[in-house]
């Protein structure tokens, strides 16, 4: 019953580091979503993939990557990590299908480039 | 421009009152609207949904109304408790084949005892 898992929990990274975000769901969702939420932004959608072996951008997608590795992971890759990407990032998953159902989160990555 | 707005002031209540909270769009015609609740450090979670053709739907002390002529849906906790205390996100699907959301900025509830 571990839902979302995100990996690390908290990360420091100076100016033009590089680093992935894990993320991994275990109840077999197809569809995985990568948000990053900043006071007084809201969460907004950084890149996402609708099913295995696709992804795609979502409205703040410049200055990452990302990678369906399989089903079940889904991982966030800054190349050369920049100030303004200091944020919370939340992996999220859905079933998809006829019925959508509400989204499970992860609890977050706490970036912060120095 | 698509936008959903949510009230940023936080709304405060004592405890036994009913909260009510907004949440209004524009330029959208969703299928269905969700809520979510967020605790300081925590992830989203999800609290209901509510399809385009549902009026209204309850949930234990809560209650979610969809309106798609005024573009607005409420969300009600009657017996409020201080434990209701967080930020709550309303959502649309910004597409219904990739099941992506788009996020309104939340209303901070603080219930006091």
């Amino acid at each position: 019953n571990a839902g979302v898992t995100q990996t690390p929990k908290f990360q420091v990274l100076k100016t033009g580091q590089s680093m992935t975000l894990q993320c991994a769901q275990d109840m077999n969702h197809n569809s995985m979503y990568w948000y990053r939420q900043d006071p007084g932004m809201g969460l907004r959608l950084i890149y996402y993939s609708a099913s295995e072996g696709t992804t795609d951008k979502g409205e703040v997608p410049n200055g990452y990557n990302v990678s369906r590795l399989n089903k079940r992971e889904f991982s966030l890759r800054l190349e050369s990590a920049a100030p303004s990407q200091t944020s919370v990032y939340f992996c999220a998953s859905r079933r998809q299908g006829v019925e959508w159902g509400g989204y499970t989160f992860g609890s977050g990555t706490r970036l912060t480039v120095v | 421009s698509q936008k959903i707005e949510q009230n940023s002031e936080a709304l405060n209540i004592q405890e036994g009152k009913t909260a009510t909270l907004t949440c209004n769009y524009t330029n959208y015609s969703p299928a269905y609207l969700q809520w979510y609740r967020q605790d300081p450090g925590r992830g989203p979670v999800f609290l209901l949904l509510i399809r385009e053709n549902e009026k209204e739907k309850r949930k234990e002390r809560l209650k979610v109304t969809f309106d798609t002529t005024l573009k607005q849906s409420l969300f009600h906790i009657t017996a409020s408790q201080p434990a209701d205390s967080a930020t709550y996100l309303c959502a649309l699907d910004g597409s219904s084949n990739t099941g992506k959301l788009i996020f309104g900025q939340g209303t901070t509830l603080q219930v006091k005892p």
